[in-house]
């Protein structure tokens, strides 16, 4: 069965970092692009950003870039996005996303995060 | 980039057909055929409905189809159950490697 399980939420407080996870099973992943995606409360779902599937190109949305960064350790089955300077806007539900050409077709259950003081 | 247009609502009786559109500009909807729909029941995964416009992935109900014209993509539900009120998004692919969301639509069934 395909799986992808997100973790590495939690409270944190604003302008501190950190870090998600999100392990993959049933699929090979290092034959896949990669995506995360988030859900802010009570809002839809905003595209946050992609890797390839060797980890050697990544693209962000205008407002996380320089502050996010999406890695991936294919051997380890595992999506990274290293989340700095934190502020309340950040506040959601974190998605890890497996791309098929230009399709977002397997989606994890989501790992929360919470900025606040 | 900013968020395709949607409705916030739709409905429909059992039975009945809903149609919810998605409105982005010709940078995105409009130049790409990479639209796809995601029906999201809250507390679960998004789960993928339609991609490249008007294509189902393999368990999809017939029941869900899409289209687009110019700038605007357009979902259809036939034939409404009970399980397909949900919330919605369109997503298109944007050029520069970015993808964009819809805003969401909430389908209610009546």
């Amino acid at each position: 069965e395909v799986q992808l399980v997100e973790s590495g939420g939690g409270l944190v407080q604003p302008g501190e970092s950190m870090r998600l996870s999100c392990v993959v099973s049933g699929f090979n992943m290092g034959n896949y692009w990669m995506h995360w995606v988030r859900q802010d409360p009570g809002k839809g779902l905003v595209w946050l950003s992609r890797i390839n599937s060797a980890g050697t190109n990544t693209n962000y949305a205008d407002s996380v870039k320089g502050r996010f960064t999406i890695s991936r350790d294919n051997a380890k089955n595992t999506l990274y996005l290293q989340m700095n300077s934190l502020g309340a806007e950040d506040t959601a539900v974190y998605y890890c996303v497996r791309d098929v050409y230009y399709r977002l077709d397997v989606w994890g259950q989501g790992t929360t995060v919470t900025v606040s003081s | 980039q900013s968020a395709l247009t949607q409705p916030p609502s739709a409905s429909g009786s059992p039975g009945q057909s809903v149609t919810i559109s998605c409105t982005g500009t010709s940078s995105d909807v409009g130049d790409y055929d990479y639209v796809s729909w995601y029906q999201h029941h809250p507390g679960k995964a998004p789960k993928l409905m339609i991609y490249e416009v008007n294509k189902r992935p393999s368990g999809v109900p017939d029941r869900f189809s899409g289209s687009k014209s110019g700038n605007t993509a357009s979902l259809t539900v036939s034939g409404l159950q009970a399980d397909d009120e949900a919330d919605y998004y369109c997503n298109s692919y944007a050029g520069s490697n970015k993808y964009v969301f819809g805003t969401g639509t909430k389908v209610t069934v009546l």
